[in-house]
């Protein structure tokens, strides 16, 4: 089953405009990740934020993460066309193994 | 590129019939998990190998089996396809080490077609 929800599902804006997705979780993270996917192909890592860290960049990203209400979001700033994928949040739940439980998902369109 | 290949990249099955899917992981990597996503929804974790065992499984039936041999790479097995299997199954890899905290490095994908 899924681990949470992403909000929203879907979201079209015009290049240069920022683009926030957020995430929910149901249980305790030891490191929550972002990935981005084209057109239902491979997945590519974003940016892992660590679930004592509050918020991380990378370049045009951001990621916040709020442990007490479960959440967490990616600002990406000045979207490009070429920002225009799926984004998933995913976190990591179990020391055992390397297992990530992934959101349903934001798909992003940026129109230029 | 993150050098995880899969194969074959499409395929076309009828129920009832088993496939093989294969992947090779990144150069140095050991560890490689298994991920089904459906249409329209995140990745689901069928299950991880690490040093040649199963060492994680989701809830998957038994007809999804795995192997991963000496050289890391992986095959995903599925016995007894259905109509709920068309879908993109990925493969992961992650670098070799004890728990330690780094992303997932995913293939492009196989899709497979249930007919």
């Amino acid at each position: 089953s899924q681990q949470g929800e992403e909000d929203p599902q879907a979201l079209s804006i015009q290049e240069g405009e920022n683009a926030t997705m957020n995430c929910s979780y149901k249980t305790s993270i030891n490191n929550l990740q972002w990935y981005r996917q084209n057109s239902g192909r491979g997945l590519v890592h974003l940016i892992l934020i660590r679930s004592n860290e509050r918020e991380k960049h990378s370049g045009r990203l951001r990621v916040t993460l709020d442990t007490s209400k479960k959440s967490s979001s990616l600002l990406i700033t000045a979207s490009r066309a070429a920002d225009t994928a799926s984004y998933f949040c995913a976190t990591d739940v179990d020391r055992n193994t390397d297992k990530l439980i992934f959101g349903t998902g934001t798909r992003l369109q940026v129109f230029p | 590129e993150t050098g995880v290949t899969q194969s074959p990249t499409h395929l076309i099955k009828t129920r009832g019939q088993q496939v093989t899917l294969r992947c090779s992981s990144q150069s140095g990597h050991n560890t490689v998990s298994w991920y089904q996503q459906a249409l329209g929804q995140g990745p689901q974790f069928i299950f991880q190998y690490y040093r040649e065992e199963e060492n994680g499984r989701g809830n998957f039936p038994p007809r999804f089996s795995g192997l991963q041999f000496p050289n890391y790479s992986s095959e995903l097995n599925v016995n007894a396809l259905e109509l709920d299997d068309s879908a993109l199954y990925l493969c992961a890899s992650r670098p070799q080490g004890g728990r330690r905290i780094t992303e997932a490095f995913f293939g492009q994908g196989t899709r497979l077609t249930v007919v």
